[in-house]
């Protein structure tokens, strides 16, 4: 069975601070996929790590996959309050035939 | 493109009966559709796949019979609770995918309040 494990779960943080969400995961993966939720809503998609290495930067976010470690990082850069939002892992198991695995998201809080 | 939608938004009932939501893909065709649910503070838990044309297969736990799902389409797979009672009260997540191992698109989501 996959397993999906993020941490931390609860990150409060300072404006214009750094910091790092790991997500590690039990078995091969085909992809990982980064998402963020707001309140009440449904997720957004940032993005989609296909590859050992593969590196994926958007804005204050980057994201990292390193396949043999079976982890991968979203690391913010600089905070803002815009960025306070739950953020999820997902992975897409090479036997799962599409069936993603969450791990348990980790809300984030961007203080002023 | 690829956008998906979901109807209700929002839907409240009374416990015993049934309701219905609607998932459509708008600008491809979704070979493969995903209902996911998601409690309060908690992450989403996949209920069950779907095919077009096929039965769905439902993940361990979730009761196949009083989550009833029809993919009859290329464009829509529909999820209807039977039955709700409060337990059945959460945020169900539907997405949808062009092919297999292609990346699902998800909807807006339903939130279910059952009375």
């Amino acid at each position: 069975e996959l397993k999906v494990e993020q941490n931390p779960l609860f990150l409060s943080m300072q404006e214009g601070k750094n910091y790092t969400i790991y997500c590690n995961y039990s078995t091969t993966s085909d992809r990982l996929y980064w998402y963020r939720q707001d309140p009440g809503k449904s997720l957004e998609s940032l993005f989609v790590l296909l590859s050992n290495g593969a590196v994926k930067q958007e804005g204050r976010l980057m994201a990292s996959l390193d396949t043999k470690a079976r982890l991968s990082t979203l690391h913010i850069t600089a905070a803002v309050h815009d960025l306070s939002a739950t953020y999820f892992c997902a992975v897409d198991g090479e036997t799962s035939g599409s069936r993603l695995t969450f791990g348990e998201g980790t809300q984030l809080t961007v203080n002023p | 493109g690829a956008v998906v939608s979901q109807h209700p938004s929002r839907v409240i009932c009374k416990s015993g009966t049934s309701v219905k939501i609607e998932c459509r893909s708008l600008d491809f065709q979704a070979t493969t559709m995903f209902w996911y649910r998601q409690f309060p503070k908690q992450s989403l838990m996949l209920m069950a796949t779907s095919n077009e044309g096929s039965k769905a297969t439902y993940e361990q736990g979730v009761e196949k019979d009083k989550f009833l799902i029809n993919h009859a389409s290329l464009t829509l797979s529909t999820l209807t609770v039977t039955s709700a009672h409060p337990e059945d009260s959460s945020f169900y997540i539907c997405s949808a995918s062009p092919g297999h191992q292609q990346t699902q698109y998800f909807g807006p989501g339903t939130r279910l309040l059952v009375l």
